[in-house]
């Protein structure tokens, strides 16, 4: 089983759309999760932090369950410069690094 | 620095040379890592260092490849003999220690090897 495994992907959503992206995890034992986002050909950049009792940054909303391993991230009204690739990043097996998950892209059509 | 500061942003090179690649990271973080991504792929893990010493160099592909870090600063990572399948974006990113928080990554150095 591979350390992080995303949606496939591509999703292509119009403007003002709901989309939720989902995530799995091979490491019961990683504290720390977040999500990160990376435009095409730029480096990638933190989105925001993943906290056990869920948490919200305006339209983005991140979930954790771990008792089934399992992200997810819910962008609410979706606008066209959501369009990029979005990775699920997780404390990695050994304890010292991150693990990124291949990414879900995302295009918001207007 | 700002931001985390690579060197180059591109690189070409002749198969079979030698090259350096260079990270300054943010000051303070003592967290310092590798990652490269090839076109279209993820992110493949290289090698992380806390300090000037790096606990795991488990990602690096091959005996040709090799980093430092020096004054717990900047890192370079050494390719040598350099082969066609090294192309990719090689991606520096710093942190604070711990696990709680986030990276910060550099734009990148663009290797191609033709």
């Amino acid at each position: 089983r591979k350390e992080v495994e995303q949606d496939p992907g591509p999703f292509n959503v119009p403007e003002g759309a709901t989309v939720a992206f989902n995530c799995t995890y091979s490491n019961s034992a990683s504290q720390s999760f977040f999500w990160y986002r990376q435009d095409c050909r730029k480096e990638p950049k933190l989105l925001m932090s993943v906290y056990s009792s869920g948490n919200e940054d305006g339209r983005f909303t991140a979930q954790l369950n771990r008792a089934s391993q399992y992200i997810s991230l819910l962008i609410r009204d979706s606008k066209l410069s959501d369009s990029a690739t979005y990775l699920c990043v997780v404390m990695g097996n050994y304890g010292q690094n991150f693990v990124f998950g291949p990414g879900t892209r995302l295009s918001v059509l207007p | 620095g700002a931001g985390v500061s690579q060197s180059p942003s591109n690189k070409v090179t002749e198969k079979g040379k030698d090259v350096e690649l260079r990270c300054d990271p943010i000051s303070g973080h003592t967290a310092l890592y590798w990652y490269r991504q090839s076109l279209g792929q993820g992110l493949e893990f290289l090698i992380y260092f806390q300090g000037n010493s790096a606990p795991d160099k488990s990602g690096l592909p091959s005996d040709r490849f090799s980093a430092e870090r020096t004054g717990g600063s900047v890192s370079t990572l050494t390719i040598q003999r350099t082969q066609q399948e090294d192309s990719a974006v090689y991606l520096c990113a710093s942190s604070f220690p711990g696990q709680g928080y986030g990276y910060t990554f550099g734009s990148g150095t663009r290797l191609t090897v033709v």
